[in-house]
């Protein structure tokens, strides 16, 4: 079974200044695949950055980067140049390995989420 | 444009009927899942399909059915034995080996 655990429910940020939510996961599979989506008041989810068990350096979309340690298990986001548009609930996720063959990447595990709010 | 078309958006049903939430994509994703969601949760995968005539049971299967007579559409049914079917749905759709799954704009279900 795969967990996902983020402690802050909710984290406050200055605009343009960097955040850093946190993120850790539990699971026995050997390839796995971690995610952020960002889900606006509007209720869509977003996805933003993907990080695979085996990729040796840290994803980096933009002002999204994932600080990926394997270790630790933990998957922190650091959203960079904090902008007022990015106020809204971040959530973790993460995707088994399919003994099918390949992984199914949209059969996901979630977090609780945190509510960033960007102050400005 | 493609995408995941949700509807309805707001949904109102009375306590012991069935209701239909449908989910249609025109992106030609093999897969498509359903999420519920309950206020400050995070998702939970109700069902999934990885090919036409095909699904399995997530992680809160109970009270739910589900269909996927075509590729583009995976309607989810909410049943009266689903005990606390008040909930977000979220509908979403991958390539089955790709990277990121792809989300509709939801159905917020309020059963009375």
């Amino acid at each position: 079974a795969q967990k996902i655990t983020q402690t802050q429910p909710g984290m406050f940020v200055q605009e343009k200044e960097a955040v850093t939510l946190d993120c850790t996961y539990d699971t026995s599979d050997q390839s796995y695949g971690l995610f952020w989506y960002k889900q606006p008041s509007s209720g869509e989810m977003i996805f933003l950055i993907y990080q695979g068990s085996y990729d040796e350096q840290n994803a980096t979309e933009g002002r999204y980067s994932l600080n990926f340690q394997k270790a630790r298990k933990s998957a922190n986001l650091v959203i960079s140049a904090s902008q007022l548009g990015d106020s809204a609930m971040y959530f973790c996720a993460m995707s088994p390995d399919s003994n099918a063959g390949g992984t199914s990447y949209g059969k996901l595990t979630f977090g609780q989420g945190t509510i960033l709010t960007v102050h400005p | 444009d493609g995408g995941i078309t949700q509807s309805p958006k707001y949904l109102f049903r009375k306590e012991g009927q069935n209701v239909t939430l449908s989910c249609e994509q025109n992106l030609n994703h093999d897969a498509m899942y359903w999420y519920r969601q309950d206020p400050g949760q995070g998702l939970r995968l109700i069902y999934y399909s990885q090919i036409v005539n095909d699904f399995q049971k997530g992680d809160i299967a109970e009270g739910y059915s589900v269909s996927r007579e075509k590729k583009e559409s995976f309607p989810l049914t909410v049943t009266s034995a689903q005990k606390n079917p008040t909930a977000f749905y979220l509908c979403a759709s991958s390539i089955w080996e790709n990277t990121e799954a792809f989300f509709g704009q939801g159905t917020r279900l309020t059963v009375v």
